[in-house]
């Protein structure tokens, strides 16, 4: 059965910090790969998403960047975070080749900008 | 735009006392309806994928609707443990593998 990591799972980071979460799936191959954040009160927005190494879009212009560097593995980050940075981030993924488009979800990872 | 309006945004019910939750949709080219529950400070579980008009899943006590404009999640008899968020969310024709949320009902059931 497939399985999905995310760490750390919780972070309390100061403003103008880099940050590095990540994601990784097991029991599955070419996954496609999805980053959402999740603020307060609101519901889930979609950052990022990958369906191969290296490819990564964006659906949201902000502080944040995304990167693919092994097949099962998906990685949030920021070079400098802001205080609006703060929320819930969740990694999903997806069977890449299937008319199911199912996404599953993973435990998430609460960030705190200080 | 596509979008999604989920009501009640809370709902408390007794035990054993049936309700549902709506999910209305605007999409482009429905290719999927989808229902999660989410635990405070947990990921969203899957719960059901809709993805035509008149199409019914059922689980345990949970049993979800669809039709050309909304969803419906139908909560039969429900038991304390049932208590959470249940999210809907869309996937349209024009977005590519970008699930658009509802903002949750947040479910209580008191025994």
């Amino acid at each position: 059965s497939q399985t999905i990591h995310q760490w750390p799972a919780t972070l309390v980071q100061p403003v103008g910090s880099p940050l590095s979460l990540e994601c990784t799936v097991e029991g599955t191959s070419n996954p496609n790969l999805y980053w959402y954040r999740q603020a307060a009160g609101r519901g889930l927005q979609l950052l990022f998403y990958s369906v191969g190494i290296g490819q990564i879009s964006s659906e949201v212009p902000q502080n944040l960047s995304a990167s693919r560097p092994q097949d099962r593995q998906f990685i949030l980050s920021s070079k400098k975070l802001l205080l609006s940075d703060s929320g819930f981030y969740l990694c999903a993924w997806s069977p890449r080749d299937s008319s199911l488009e199912t996404q599953y979800f993973g435990p998430g990872t609460r960030l705190l900008v200080l | 735009e596509d979008q999604v309006t989920q009501s009640p945004e809370a709902l408390r019910l007794q035990e054993g006392e049936s309700s549902s939750l709506n999910c209305s949709y605007t999409v482009s080219g429905l290719r999927g309806l989808f229902w999660y529950r989410q635990d405070p400070g947990k990921g969203p579980e899957f719960l059901f994928t809709l993805y035509s008009a008149g199409e019914e899943k059922e689980k345990e006590r949970l049993k979800a609707t669809l039709t050309k404009k909304e969803s419906f999640l139908h909560i039969t008899a429900p038991k304390p443990e049932d208590s959470a968020t249940y999210l809907c969310a869309v996937l349209g024709s024009s977005n590519t593998g970008k699930l658009i949320f509802g903002q949750g009902t947040t479910l209580q059931v008191k025994p």
